[in-house]
């Protein structure tokens, strides 16, 4: 079946402006994920959802990033007035369920604010 | 909080080697501990996932071991092919929360033909 989306893969941006990125998840997965990974770096945690509520957003680095998943499935992260400090992977994850399952990767969001 | 390390940070083997791949966690009030590849410009791949009550999970040539009381992993390769030149990353969940995930910086790894 198919696997975790991401788009776009790669988004270019000036300072300041607002971006937003979209994550599909793998049908039937409750739960998503999103990390931002800089170079050299692993990812690092930003927000946890389970079903539509956000069940933990207290890896979002500032209140210029959000994150909403409406209906339970896709997710969008948005980030308001971006830096040049936001550049980087933004990855998305999916899981069957909340309980430590194996979590599923997208391709990765690559974010270069100019 | 969760800290995660990996040693060695980057690794070269040749072909046919066996190798191993440390990671070592500092709260051992670990759910679970996962290895994942991550292949430049790529997503991650999950490779293992071992629970808590377990020691070892075993996936073809892959075996990753987990000993919590001295906060260790150790993913095993056998016999290198250079297919596994990629980035091998653990990550085990913060205390208080299995669902907030703490990863390593990762090991990159080189098999050379």
């Amino acid at each position: 079946g198919a696997g975790v989306s991401q788009t776009p893969s790669n988004k270019v941006t000036e300072k300041g402006k607002y971006v937003e990125l979209r994550c599909d998840p793998i049908s039937g997965h409750t739960a998503l994920y999103w990390y931002r990974q800089s170079l050299g770096q692993g990812p690092e945690f930003l927000i946890y959802f389970q079903g539509t509520g956000a069940a933990d957003d207290s890896g979002l680095p500032n209140d210029r990033f959000f994150a909403v998943r409406p209906e339970g499935s896709v997710s969008t992260l948005k980030i308001q007035r971006t830096e040049r400090g936001d550049s980087a992977v933004y990855l998305c994850a999916s899981s069957l369920g909340p309980a430590g399952d194996t979590q599923y990767f997208g391709p990765g969001t690559r974010l270069t604010v100019l | 909080k969760q800290e995660v390390t990996q040693i060695p940070a980057a690794l070269s083997v040749p072909e046919g080697e066996n190798l191993v791949l440390n990671c070592s966690f500092t709260d051992s009030a670990i759910y679970n501990l996962q290895w994942f590849r991550q292949d430049p410009g790529k997503g991650l791949t999950s490779l293992l996932l071992i629970q808590s009550s377990q020691r070892e999970q075993t996936s073809g040539r892959l075996n990753a071991s987990l000993d919590k009381s001295s906060g260790r992993s150790t993913l095993y390769i056998a016999a290198s092919q250079p297919g596994d030149s990629a980035t091998y990353l653990c990550a085990v969940p913060q205390a208080g929360g299995y669902q907030k995930v703490t990863f390593g910086t990762g090991t990159k790894l080189q098999v050379i033909p």
